[in-house]
């Protein structure tokens, strides 16, 4: 029973344009979540976050958006540049501290 | 500064044999996770340490796994006997405790059990 998913498991995008990730999430007592963004032969490295008091985290061309009525969070990337080719993951955290991850999509911008 | 260092990077092994990967944590954290990822399932959490206590090891697939922290700077997972569905990237990632959220990953040990 995944907690958190990513139903798109790719996704292609013209360079210049956003590049929109999303996630869905079912366990209520999550209340911080995380992006990470992986590439090819390196371990995950942490992107950007979100507390569950905030709707909105945005850091330089990436925002995230939260909302928590609909549990679904919302990773967007503009403009989107081939050095962000990537698989993304979306994770959340609940006060057990924990990360539990989604599967993963990948981004691909065309150039 | 170093980052979390795995080993081995790649490891190739024959069903049945028993494999061991290897994990530095980053100097000064003190929670220390093993995950696993596969196409299906993306991370996998197996087991996370704190303080060199293993808190949750509820991930570990079945008993054939097995993790160990002897020390604040040294982390290992066994698979004896291993088996091809084994074969995936296992990561290892570190984090200061009490710190939610942002872990410090490994590079990932490759695993292929034919």
């Amino acid at each position: 029973d995944q907690q958190v998913k990513q139903n798109s498991p790719s996704l292609s995008v013209q360079e210049g344009r956003i590049s929109i990730l999303n996630c869905d999430y079912t366990n209520s007592m999550f209340d911080y979540f995380l992006w990470y963004k992986k590439y090819p032969a390196e371990g995950p490295t942490f992107l950007i976050s979100i507390s569950s008091i905030k709707d909105k985290n945005e850091d330089g061309r990436f925002t995230v958006f939260l909302n928590k009525s609909a549990k679904h969070l919302s990773l967007h990337i503009v403009p989107s540049q081939p050095g962000d080719s990537a698989v993304y993951f979306c994770a959340a955290s609940s006060k057990a501290r924990q990360l539990t991850f989604g599967s993963g999509t990948q981004l691909t911008v065309l150039p | 500064d170093a980052g979390v260092i795995q080993s081995p990077r790649h490891e190739v092994t024959e069903m049945g044999q028993e494999v061991t990967l290897r994990c530095k944590p980053i100097s000064g954290h003190n929670s220390l996770f093993w995950y696993r990822q596969t196409m299906m399932r993306g991370l996998e959490l197996l087991i996370y340490f704190n303080n060199n206590v293993p808190i949750d090891d509820s991930g570990m697939p079945e008993d054939r796994f097995s993790a160990k922290m002897p020390n604040a700077s040294f982390s290992t997972l066994k698979i004896q006997p291993s088996e091809p569905r084994d074969s995936a990237v296992y990561f290892c990632a570190s984090r200061m405790g009490g710190h939610i959220g942002e872990l410090f990953f490994g590079e990932g040990s490759r695993l292929t059990v034919l």
